[in-house]
C-alpha cells in the first residue's frame, strides 16, 4: 500500500493568509494525486486532481504542485469559506489511499 | 444534476449484517466506476471497494476483504455495499462515490479522483 503523509495535521491562520499544505507519498504516484476539502458533517470536496489541475467551480485561490512523491496545496488568500480538514488521495493505484488530513483553524 | 443518495446505516451488533444502497442520478451511471469510502468518528478517510461500470470488475480493501461485497444494478441505477461479519471498528460514515472518468465495461483502474460524493450513512456496530 501506498501511504500518505501530510503535514501539518493542523495550521492556524487567519483571513488573508497564504496556507501551504505539504504531501508526501511512500512511493512516486506519477502525479496521481487528489485534494478534498472537508467540513464537519458534510462529504469531502474535489479541489483539485492530476496533482495541479483545478476543478470546475473551484476558486483560484487553490492550487495544487509537486510531482513523484512530494505535492503541495496553497490556498493564496484564506477566506472565511476555507476553515476545513484538507485531505490529499493518491490514485495511482489500489487501494487507494488518503493522507490523515489537514485542519485549518482560524488564528 | 449529479445526485447520489445513500442509505441503509443502522446499529447493529459484532457479527450481523447490513447492506447499503446508494441511489444514483443525473449522469450516465454504467459509463462510471464506483466505490464506497468509510470515515470513523472523527478519523480520516478510508478507502472501502470498487466495482467497474459493468459490475463484472470489483477490488477491496485488506481491512473488508472477505466480509464485505461491493455489487451495482445498472437497471436500477443503484450501487449496493453488502457488509457481513461487521466488527466494532467497521464503525464509520459510509460514503458512496463516483469517478471523474468514463470507463469500459470491465475498467476499474485507479486513475481517477471522486467527483461526486454521497451525504453519508452512519453504521454503528456496538454490544
Amino acid at each position: 500500500d501506498i501511504q500518505m503523509t501530510q503535514s501539518p495535521s493542523t495550521l492556524s491562520a487567519s483571513v488573508g493568509d497564504r496556507v501551504t499544505i505539504t504531501c508526501r507519498a511512500g512511493q512516486s504516484i506519477s502525479g496521481w494525486l487528489a485534494w478534498y476539502q472537508q467540513k464537519p458533517g458534510k462529504a469531502p470536496n474535489l479541489l483539485i486532481y492530476k496533482a495541479s489541475s483545478l476543478e470546475s467551480g473551484v476558486p483560484s485561490r487553490f492550487s495544487g504542485s509537486g510531482s513523484g512523491t512530494e505535492f503541495t496545496l496553497t490556498i493564496s488568500s484564506l477566506q472565511p469559506d476555507d476553515f476545513a480538514t484538507y485531505y490529499c488521495q493518491q490514485y495511482d493505484s489500489y487501494p487507494r489511499t488518503f493522507g490523515q488530513g489537514t485542519k485549518v483553524e482560524i488564528k | 444534476e449529479v445526485q447520489l443518495l445513500d442509505s441503509g446505516g443502522g446499529l447493529l451488533q459484532p457479527g450481523g449484517s447490513l447492506r447499503l444502497s446508494c441511489a444514483a442520478s443525473g449522469f450516465t451511471f454504467s459509463s462510471y466506476a464506483m466505490s464506497w469510502v468509510r470515515q470513523a468518528p472523527g478519523k480520516g478517510l478510508e478507502w472501502v471497494a470498487v466495482i467497474s461500470g459493468g459490475g463484472i470488475t470489483t477490488s477491496y480493501a485488506d481491512s473488508v476483504k472477505g466480509r464485505f461485497t461491493i455489487s451495482r444494478d445498472n437497471s436500477k441505477n443503484t450501487l449496493y455495499l453488502q457488509m457481513n461479519s461487521l466488527r466494532a471498528e467497521d464503525t464509520a460514515i459510509y460514503y458512496c462515490a463516483k469517478d471523474s472518468i468514463v470507463r469500459g465495461y470491465y475498467d476499474s483502474s485507479p486513475q481517477a479522483p471522486f467527483d461526486y460524493w454521497g451525504r453519508g450513512t452512519l453504521v454503528t456496530v456496538s454490544s
